[in-house]
């Protein structure tokens, strides 16, 4: 089955403590992104990455890290995670970029730092 | 920011009626996409509708793309207690996807 996959699902950690989410497509897609969702901001973007070791900063880059040394995987870091960081994440895949495909989601991972 | 803005913020209506949702954005954009997002859960690709299209049909769904205006809506007809959800419009401008901030529609059954 086609998917998107990230863990965890629920991660309740305290400030300071760094954390990786995972996010893995089986789709062989080139482009991935990282969301944030906050209630009345929608989905804004942390990262994303056109291919394989190739990345890019969203709109709300500050405090995250990531990496794409396989096309499949895509993790999202946070070294020294903060309050604000509270928030619904979602990983995304496209095929590729400029013609205009669909993203395919993750479930999410909701994360609490308290 | 790019960001796409949805309207209204929330929706309810009865079975059977049909459902408009507005999107408006700022800058250039490739394509237009809606999506939908039961709650919490992740987003699911509904329609996309390029800058060279003014219409697209899917089943019951309709969108519609006005460029020089900068707007896009989203109708659902005959809705359906499970079109409970939240929509949103993604505009792609060939590097990133903008979300809006999305239209919570509530079906009553």
């Amino acid at each position: 089955e086609a998917q998107v996959t990230q863990n965890p699902r629920y991660l309740i950690t305290v400030t300071g403590k760094k954390l990786t989410v995972t996010c893995s497509q089986n789709m062989n897609h080139e482009y991935m992104s990282w969301y944030r969702q906050d209630p009345g901001l929608g989905l804004r973007q942390i990262y994303y990455s056109m291919n394989v070791e190739v990345t890019d900063k969203g709109d709300v880059p500050e405090g995250y890290k990531v990496s794409r040394k396989e096309k499949r995987n895509f993790p999202l870091i946070l070294e020294s995670p903060s309050p604000n960081q509270t928030s619904l994440y979602f990983c995304a895949s496209q095929p590729y970029r400029g013609l205009g495909t669909e993203a395919f989601f993750g479930q999410g991972t909701r994360l609490t730092v308290v | 920011s790019q960001q796409g803005e949805e309207d209204p913020q929330a929706l309810s209506i009865q079975e059977g009626e049909n459902a408009t949702m507005n999107c408006s954005y700022k800058t250039s954009i490739n394509n237009l996409q809606w999506y939908r997002q039961n709650s919490g859960r992740g987003l699911v690709h509904l329609i996309l509708i390029r800058s060279n299209e003014r219409e697209k049909h899917s089943g019951r769904l309709r969108v519609t793309l006005d460029t020089s205006k900068k707007s896009s809506s989203l109708l659902i007809t005959a809705s359906r207690a499970a079109d409970t959800a939240s929509y949103f419009c993604a505009t792609d401008t060939g590097n990133q996807f903008y979300f809006g901030t999305g239209t919570s529609l509530t079906v009553i059954p």
